[in-house]
């Protein structure tokens, strides 16, 4: 079954700065997609980045960029030149390729600090 | 162009009754889903469905009850509510990986309906 794991239940970050969130992945499959969404206080949920199995390539999306090792199945969000926006929770989930569904990890809080 | 739409935002229930929560898209995505929202959980997968005519159990279905007539609406009903159901619920939507479209299709959420069960 796949699951989706982030140790990390809250982060802190000086404005500016780098900072790397966690997240480890757990399935039999070859196929499947990992996605990072963020959602802020006010609680909508946006999507940020997306990685394919099969990609070579880390994925990159303006400030955010994924990296993948696939050896070790984790994927995670690198966020650089940190801004007081970026304070939100940020979550990781899987899909498995020919599934659906889409299963989500616990999250992990970001809190940006001047 | 609405996205996916959610209704009612806040709702407050007596243990016991019953109601149900809306959900809507207009982007014809094939794939439906709800998952509810709990400090500290996440969010978990309660029902999905990948076209119309089809659901399927998620990680935590047990007190939910979900149909899907049309390709639009997907509305969760909660038969009898607990205090246990107390919770900020999520309907998300997608292109499906079951019509041989791409599995990196991200979910568009709807903006959430807070419900606390007494």
């Amino acid at each position: 079954a796949q699951k989706i794991t982030q140790t990390q239940p809250g982060m802190f970050v000086q404005e500016k700065e780098a900072v790397t969130l966690d997240c480890t992945y757990d399935t039999s499959d070859q196929s499947y997609g990992l996605f990072w969404y963020k959602q802020p206080s006010s609680g909508e949920m946006i999507f940020l980045i997306y990685q394919g199995s099969y990609d070579e390539q880390n994925a990159t999306e303006g400030r955010y960029s994924l990296n993948f090792q696939k050896a070790r199945k984790s994927a995670n969000l690198v966020i650089s030149a940190s801004q007081l926006g970026d304070s939100a929770m940020y979550f990781c989930a899987m899909r498995e390729g020919g599934a659906d569904k889409l299963i989500f990890g616990t999250g992990t809080r970001l809190q940006v600090f001047p | 162009n609405a996205g996916v739409t959610q209704t009612p935002k806040f709702q407050v229930l007596k243990t016991g009754q019953s109601m149900t929560l809306q959900c809507a898209q207009d982007m014809n995505h094939e794939y439906m889903s709800w998952y509810r929202q709990d400090p500290g959980m996440g969010l978990r997968l309660i029902h999905y469905s990948v076209g119309a005519g089809i659901t399927d159990q998620g990680e935590v279905p047990n007190g939910y009850n979900v149909s899907r007539s049309t390709t639009e609406d997907f509305p969760l009903r909660l038969l009898s509510a607990a205090p246990s159901q107390t919770s900020v619920y999520f309907c998300a939507s997608s292109y499906s990986a079951y019509r041989g479209l791409s599995y990196n299709s991200p979910l568009h959420f709807g903006n959430g309906t807070r419900l606390t069960v007494t």
